[in-house]
């Protein structure tokens, strides 16, 4: 059964500062990665998505994250925070071309932002 | 364009009443999905439809049915709320690109079991 592990709960991190989000994940297979973010009140956004091909991967509002298939992980960076980035982010794994895609999640990590 | 739209956004509800959560789509996808989000659990599969006509259960179906009336819209049903199941529910919709998936998200309903 594929599962995924956001080992951190909480980040407090300095506007300007940089970010990085850790994803570790478990699946049998070539995984599909995804990370979402959730603003206070809303629903979840897709930021990025890993497929296939170059394992570094580019996304909006300048978030990249870089799948590591040797470390089973998925981190999710950005070089300078701005304080619009406070949110919940969740990192997410999904099978190939399985029925009904199903997406596993990770519990999520909340990001405050320090002025 | 509105995506995907669920409703209501809020909604209160006592033990033992029932009640129905909507959801459609206008992106034309085929593969709909019901979760809920708990704290520090992520989010969690209730149900999905794989296309119209179909529906399989995910990882916490128990106390929910589900209604693929069309392939725009997939209803959750509660038929007799507990207070376990006071939780924010999420409503996707899938598109394929290329050789993988993406799911997109509808903003939420917010239900209180008392």
């Amino acid at each position: 059964a594929q599962s995924v592990t956001q080992p951190d709960i909480h980040i407090t991190v300095s506007e300007g500062a940089s970010l990085e989000l850790r994803c570790n994940y478990s699946y049998g297979a070539t995984p599909y990665l995804f990370w979402y973010v959730q603003s206070p009140g809303q629903g979840l956004q897709l930021l990025l998505k890993y497929f296939s091909g170059d394992t570094l991967v580019q996304g909006i509002k300048g978030f990249e994250a870089e799948f590591k298939r040797s470390q089973s992980s998925f981190n999710l960076r950005k070089p300078s925070v701005h304080w619009s980035d406070a949110a919940e982010y969740f990192c997410a794994v999904g099978a190939a071309k399985a029925a009904g895609n199903k997406l596993t999640f990770g519990g999520g990590t909340r990001v405050l932002v320090k002025p | 364009n509105a995506g995907v739209t669920q409703t209501p956004k809020f909604q209160v509800l006592k033990t033992g009443q029932s009640m129905t959560l909507q959801c459609a789509q206008d992106m034309n996808h085929n593969s709909m999905y019901w979760y809920r989000q708990d704290p520090g659990m992520g989010l969690r599969l209730i149900y999905y439809s794989a296309s119209e006509g179909t529906t399989d259960k995910g990882e916490v179906p128990n106390g929910y049915n589900v209604s693929r009336l069309n392939k725009r819209e997939f209803s959750l049903r509660l038929e007799s709320a507990a207070p376990s199941q006071t939780s924010v529910y999420f409503c996707a919709s899938r598109i394929r690109q290329g050789n993988a998936d993406t799911q997109y998200f509808g903003p939420g309903t917010r239900l209180t079991v008392l």
